[in-house]
């Protein structure tokens, strides 16, 4: 079957960095997705990754390696408003988007 | 760009009764719609996939006389929740994707609660 594994929860401080983790086994590979969520919001896109290596944006990286079938997404100089779920999404060869169950940030003054 | 747009953002129904559910993409034509559900603390589950004039493709377990989806146009499609029930109250959101999308990234609508009594 097709899986994505992600932490349930993560506590981190303000102004520091968290690094959260995505591993996945799915029927092929079209690229990994990162959303961010608000409670009781609709996500939004944060990254997307289908060559390894580093995508930087600003704040937040995401870094992919398809022999290893992990991902982590790395969120720099923490901010309150970073609280929030994190999804991890894998387009498998059929272009299906297969979804994480997503990382509760939780980030303390 | 790439706004999505849902309505109601929030409704509350009686048991029995139908709901409908709109999703507009604003700014752009979108190629393919999708519904999701999600629970409280899970993450989305995909319900359905729709493309402009053609019939939705739903997903294993979903019944697709209960929900109903029209995708009329390029720029709207519909979820109709059929005689409601309480297990049905849920947060759905739709989603939307462009050709023009550099990545064939989703974008999401605001998502609606819907409360069944």
């Amino acid at each position: 079957g097709q899986n994505i594994d992600q932490p349930t929860e993560m506590t981190a401080t303000e102004g520091a960095i968290v690094q959260i983790n995505c591993t996945y086994q799915t029927s092929g590979f079209n690229g990994l997705f990162w959303y961010q969520q608000h409670a009781g919001e609709a996500p939004t896109f944060l990254s997307y990754n289908v060559l390894d290596g580093l995508e930087e944006k600003g704040r937040f990286s995401s870094f992919l390696s398809r022999s290893k079938g992990y991902s982590y997404l790395l969120l720099k100089e923490l901010q309150m408003k970073d609280s929030a779920s994190y999804l991890c999404a894998v387009r498998d060869s059929n272009y299906q988007l297969i979804w994480g169950a997503g990382t509760k940030l939780i980030i303390k003054p | 760009g790439a706004v999505v747009s849902q309505h109601p953002s929030w409704v509350i129904c009686k048991s029995g009764t139908s709901v409908k559910i709109e999703c507009r993409s604003l700014d752009f034509q979108a190629t393919t719609m999708f519904w999701y559900r999600q629970f409280p603390k899970q993450s989305l589950m995909l319900m359905a996939t729709s493309n402009e004039g053609s019939k939705a493709t739903y997903e294993q377990g979903v019944e697709k006389d209960k929900f109903l989806i029209n995708h009329a146009s390029l720029t709207l499609s519909t979820l109709t929740v059929t005689s409601a029930h309480p297990e049905d109250s849920s947060f759905y959101i739709c989603s939307a994707t462009t050709s023009s999308g550099e990545w064939g990234e989703q974008f999401f609508g605001p998502g609606t609660r819907l409360t069944v009594l």
